[in-house]
């Protein structure tokens, strides 16, 4: 089956320590995204990548890094300098412009909790 | 800049009820739009979208229908059930690749 996996699903971090979240999708899509989610709000764009070897920077990209040497692969290290990073992490990947009515498909999220 | 506003939740009904959840939307552009539902713990899933003024979205039941005049999007169900408790984003989409997302409406459907 065609779909978006994270790992891990709960992932403890030490204050000081980078980390790095895990995103892989087999739909052949160009397009691939991480948002964060905290309680009770709705979802922020941290990085976007819309086609291999090429990112850009979302609405929150302070202290968190990106690559996209694969299609398929888009991780996200969240680092030390990231002051607050106890949340929802969401990873989505899209086969066309959002604009274009493509729509981005989810993958199940990671919960990361700094210890 | 683009937006998207949402009533506050949660909304709290009881099974078999008539659901509404508000959703309208600022943007300079004809944007698409989109209906998210995230059940707990998981990611979100895609429930109905809308390309253009007057499309109506449907699915599992919901429907809802982009109008322009009033920069809506409103998202309507005839007869909740219990596994419909979730949260609902409302997006937009504009001629980037982003999505736009509300601050998300919590809905808890009792028996």
């Amino acid at each position: 089956d065609g779909g978006i996996t994270q790992s891990p699903k709960y992932l403890f971090r030490k204050e000081g320590q980078n980390v790095t979240l895990s995103c892989e999708q087999n739909l052949n899509h160009d397009a691939m995204y991480w948002y964060r989610q905290d309680p009770g709000q709705g979802l922020r764009l941290i990085y976007y990548s819309q086609i291999v070897n090429d990112f850009q920077k979302g609405d929150i990209a302070e202290g968190y890094s990106v690559s996209r040497e694969k299609k398929e692969s888009f991780p996200l290290t969240v680092t030390s300098a990231q002051k607050n990073p106890t949340a929802f992490y969401l990873c989505a990947s899209s086969r066309s412009p959002a604009g274009g009515a493509g729509e981005q498909f989810f993958g199940p999220g990671t919960r990361l909790t700094v210890l | 800049g683009d937006s998207v506003t949402q009533m506050e939740g949660p909304v709290t009904l009881s099974e078999e009820a008539f659901l509404t959840i508000n959703c309208t939307y600022t943007a300079t552009g004809y944007p698409s739009l989109f209906w998210y539902v995230q059940y707990p713990g998981e990611g979100l899933q895609l429930l109905l979208k809308a390309t253009k003024a007057d499309d109506k979205g449907s699915n599992k039941g919901f429907e809802a229908t982009y109008r322009k005049e009033t920069t809506s999007f409103h998202l309507e169900k005839g007869s909740v059930q219990v596994s419909d408790s979730a949260v609902y984003f409302c997006a937009l989409s504009d001629s980037s690749y982003k999505l736009i997302f509300g601050s998300g409406t919590r809905l808890l459907v009792r028996p």
